[in-house]
């Protein structure tokens, strides 16, 4: 079975905070995602990575960055958190062209 | 830029009711479709997807879609829900120049036993 892991199930950090969120999968996928997930608005797609070191904007990249070092390894990073960035994290991995998996989700409030 | 539709937010069925979520998509070329169900307190599980062939797709649980390209609709179907089906459906779309999933708002059904 394909494992996305994503370190941290529930946050709370202070405003102006740097926050990591850290994601691993554990089937060599080329293809990693991070989502925000809010009532209403379904899943946004923050930043997707198609190989190491290589990154692309989603829809909301405002606010976030990302960081690929490793294939099995994707962060997702808050330089500054905000209260409007509480919400819940999806990380999910893909192989080209296939299926994407989801982690469990990391639920971050910032206070 | 893409985009995906679930017309419906929030729907209310008694058990052994019929079941259909519409979905649009707007994108002229080529498409993967996905259904995706997040149960209370889980995490996202694929329901079904459509890559090629045959446009009616059976997934697990008695789900069904059918993918209508002229329409750029992928309508989710179940003849009989039950009360565990409660959940958050979304419908999702992969296009052949990207590799981005993007997902439609989502549809909460609530199943009264």
């Amino acid at each position: 079975d394909v494992k996305v892991t994503q370190s941290s199930r529930y946050l709370v950090k202070r405003t102006g905070e740097k926050v990591f969120l850290e994601c691993v999968q554990d089937m060599d996928h080329e293809n990693m995602f991070w989502y925000r997930q809010d009532p209403g608005l379904g899943l946004r797609l923050i930043y997707f990575s198609y190989d190491v070191k290589m990154k692309e904007k989603g829809d909301i990249p405002e606010g976030y960055s990302v960081s690929r070092e490793k294939k099995e390894r994707f962060s997702l990073i808050l330089e500054s958190a905000s209260t409007n960035q509480t919400s819940m994290y999806l990380c999910a991995s893909s192989a080209y062209g296939n299926t994407i998996y989801f982690g469990e989700g990391s639920w971050l409030t910032v206070v | 830029a893409q985009s995906v539709s679930q017309h419906n937010h929030h729907v209310i069925l008694s058990e052994a009711a019929s079941l259909e979520l519409g979905c649009n998509y707007s994108y002229g070329g080529t498409v993967n479709l996905f259904w995706y169900v997040q149960y209370p307190g889980q995490h996202l599980q694929l329901l079904l997807k459509y890559f090629s062939g045959d446009p009616l797709v059976k997934g697990i649980k008695g789900f069904e879609a059918e993918f209508i390209k002229s329409k750029f609709s992928f309508n989710l179907r179940k003849p009989s829900v039950q009360w565990s089906d409660t959940a958050e459906y979304f419908c999702a779309v992969k296009t052949s120049n990207t590799g981005k999933l993007i997902f439609g708002q989502g549809t909460t059904l609530q199943v009264k036993p």
